[in-house]
């Protein structure tokens, strides 16, 4: 069936630079996307969501871009602090079908070195 | 605010035993999931309640897991009898009301489950 997946497994990034994760999803009916950030030993948290309408947004330090063409999204970290260093997850939803239900992708664990 | 609290943190249990795990959503919320996440197959759907009715119990593995939500403020996940391949992380979940777009969905800390 259908799945969102990710380009890399693990991303290593100097503290201080720009951080980007990627993600490739197959569902051509998902309209809503999101990114969470597990840190170990908790739950997912919510990080920035993103609608099919847009290609673009913007958080605090963070931005979505969603290239709906080839089926893309990435997450931008800027200025990335050893706090960022956790395992991101996207996340795509049918609004219009099972509107409850989220198909998470396998993760890209993100190290930040000092 | 207290956010999604799940019991117990940790359990380690024998092969055969029955496993109840215990979730309190946050207060007001309308919407309850029940998630498994292992290394090999990530975060996946269980079981979705609204307004404390199952809606969506196609995530269920199998007969041997069965949910409840006898009340908008407390539902159980129990495995019975539990399997070595049952280990996972379980996470309970909670959002205001059904439908995800625009809906935060906050997650309990999970439930670590090893069935030896």
């Amino acid at each position: 069936g259908e799945s969102v997946g990710l380009h890399l497994p693990t991303l290593s990034v100097q503290e201080g630079d720009n951080s980007i994760i990627n993600c490739a999803y197959s569902n051509s009916a998902s309209d809503y996307f999101i990114w969470y950030k597990q840190e170990s030993g908790k739950g997912p948290q919510f990080i920035i969501d993103i609608r099919s309408n847009m290609d673009k947004r913007q958080g605090q330090r963070v931005t979505v871009l969603l290239n709906k063409t080839v089926k893309h999204l990435s997450l931008q970290i800027a200025a990335t602090q050893p706090g960022d260093s956790a395992v991101y997850f996207c996340a795509e939803n049918n609004s219009g079908g099972s509107n409850y239900k989220l198909t998470f992708g396998k993760g890209t664990l993100l190290t930040v070195n000092p | 605010d207290a956010g999604v609290i799940q019991s117990p943190r940790h359990e380690v249990t024998e092969m055969g035993q029955e496993v109840t795990l215990r979730c309190k959503p946050i207060s007001g919320h309308n919407s309850l999931f029940w998630y498994r996440q292992t290394m090999m197959r990530g975060l996946e759907l269980l079981i979705y309640f609204n307004n404390n009715v199952p809606i969506d119990d196609s995530g269920m593995p199998e007969d041997r897991f069965s949910a409840k939500m006898p009340n908008a403020s407390f539902s159980t996940l129990k495995i019975q009898p539990s399997e070595p391949r049952d280990s996972a992380v379980y996470f309970c979940a909670s959002s205001l009301r059904q439908g995800v777009a625009g809906n935060t969905i906050y997650f309990g800390e999970g439930s670590w489950l090893t069935v030896v």
